[in-house]
């Protein structure tokens, strides 16, 4: 079973910068899609992002297009998500999840989440 | 965007009720919609992938049907675990757009 660790998350001022990192155990990494979702305090759940096994391919939310940078180490098995220009409305906790391919990428795994607060 | 609306947004019932929850796309999205359960403060985890199949370890209890517009999430014999908040989210079109959420109770 694959497992996800995410970490990078904490307190930034708006206008600010964060990378959160999501680390993947297990040896299938580098040939999965992964995603980031987010979900604000006693919301709902929000698709961010998602990125191809090689990290050719990339998607935003139009939420985030401009702001916010997917990128993958499958060397680290490692999955990052850079934030820029952070508003308040980005405060979540954000997950990395796995996805696996069924004539579209779906969601598998899920790691546990780190909570990033924008606020003065 | 295709929007997801979840319906009922709550319900209670009682161990051993069988429990439907119906999801709505806003557009056709064949069968490229997922169910995923949230316990309180918890991560997500992923029930039912392409309306019907169960993702691996799901107990049998949970069921998934449906195509282009509409679909249902089934729990056959409520047990006291399953208490949770549900999501719909469909894979079909970027962006990935996740219904409002179903809180369960349990009696």
């Amino acid at each position: 079973e694959v497992q996800l660790l995410e970490s990078g998350g904490g307190l930034v001022q708006p206008g600010g910068s964060l990378r959160l990192s999501c680390a993947a155990s297990g040896s299938t990494f580098s040939s999965s899609a992964m995603s980031w979702v987010r979900q604000a305090p006693g919301k709902g759940l929000e698709w961010v992002s998602l990125i191809s096994a090689s990290g050719a391919t990339t998607y935003f939310a139009d939420s985030v297009k401009g702001r916010f940078t997917i990128s993958r180490d499958n060397s680290k098995n490692t999955l990052f998500l850079q934030m820029s220009s952070l508003r308040a409305e980005d405060t979540a906790v954000y997950y990395c999840a796995t996805m696996k391919l069924l004539g579209n990428y779906y969601f598998d795994y899920w790691g546990q989440g780190t909570l990033v607060i924008v606020s003065s | 965007d295709i929007q997801m609306t979840q319906s009922p947004s709550s319900l209670s019932a009682s161990v051993g009720d069988r429990v439907t929850i119906t999801c709505r796309a806003s557009q056709g999205i064949s069968n490229y919609l997922a169910w995923f359960q949230q316990r309180p403060g918890k991560a997500p985890k992923s029930l039912i992938y392409a309306a019907s199949n169960l993702q691996s370890g799901v107990p049998s209890r949970f069921s998934g049907s449906g195509s282009e517009t509409e679909f249902t999430l089934t729990i056959s014999s409520l047990q006291p675990e399953d208490s949770a908040t549900y999501y719909c989210q469909q894979y079909n079109n970027y962006p990935r757009t996740f219904g409002q959420g179903t809180k369960l109770e349990i009696k």
